[in-house]
């Protein structure tokens, strides 16, 4: 089955902190994984993509297939990065979404 | 604002109303997509078009689910005899589809809010 499991629906960390937002992804082929994140009164958005392999606004995930993970990280958290983060895999021609944690950072 | 718009942003009906959304893609892109999300969930995939061709359904679309694009542009989603299972936000998001296996990101709609009363 293709499925998204972000175990943790709430993450609160200090202004400054490390931040991890776990995500694992079960598919048999090989994924395309994003993380969408949705800020308070906004729309769902694109954060980043694992084949571009960039960092946006400080944030980077790696994919690990033997872990089948695809966790984001970033390493000193900011106030304006509390919203909800969505982590996705897209197998075939549609994006299938995790339940989301909420980032809560603290000043 | 160039980007996907989708109205009403918000619909309150009675159960077994009848209640239709419109979505507007970005002018350029081919691909359309319905989602919906409930209250702890993730968006959950409904159903897409390229261009009028509605390509794929989920087993979530029930038969009173209906959607098209007629002109390959505007999408529409319609619920026949609502129920109170039926309220959830509805999202549409648009892509762009270049070549053979390469698509672009897929842009999302404030959403449309259903209530179900």
């Amino acid at each position: 089955a293709q499925r998204v499991t972000q175990p943790e629906k709430l993450l609160s960390v200090f202004k400054g902190a490390p931040v991890e937002l776990k995500c694992n992804y079960s598919y048999s082929g090989s994924p395309e994984l994003f993380w969408y994140v949705q800020y308070s009164r906004q729309r769902l958005q694109l954060l980043l993509r694992h084949i571009s392999r960039e960092s946006i606004k400080g944030f980077t995930a790696d994919l690990n297939k033997g872990e089948t993970s695809f966790h984001l990280k970033k390493p000193f958290a900011q106030e304006e990065d509390s919203a909800m983060y969505y982590c996705a895999l897209e197998p075939t021609n549609k994006l299938i979404f995790g339940t989301g944690t909420l980032l809560a950072v603290q000043p | 604002d160039t980007g996907v718009s989708q109205d009403p942003r918000h619909k309150i009906t009675k159960r077994g109303q009848n209640v239709t959304f419109r979505c507007d893609p970005i002018s350029e892109h081919n691909r359309l997509y319905w989602y919906r999300q409930t209250l702890g969930q993730g968006p959950e995939f409904l159903t897409y078009f390229q261009n009028e061709a509605q390509l794929e359904k989920s087993r979530l679309l029930s038969d009173r689910f209906s959607a098209e694009r007629p002109k390959g542009s505007f999408s529409t989603l319609e619920i026949q005899r609502t129920e109170q299972g039926d309220s959830a936000m509805y999202l549409c998001a648009s892509s762009l589809r270049v070549v053979a296996g390469v698509i672009s990101e897929q842009y999302f709609g404030p959403g449309t809010r259903l209530t179900v009363t």
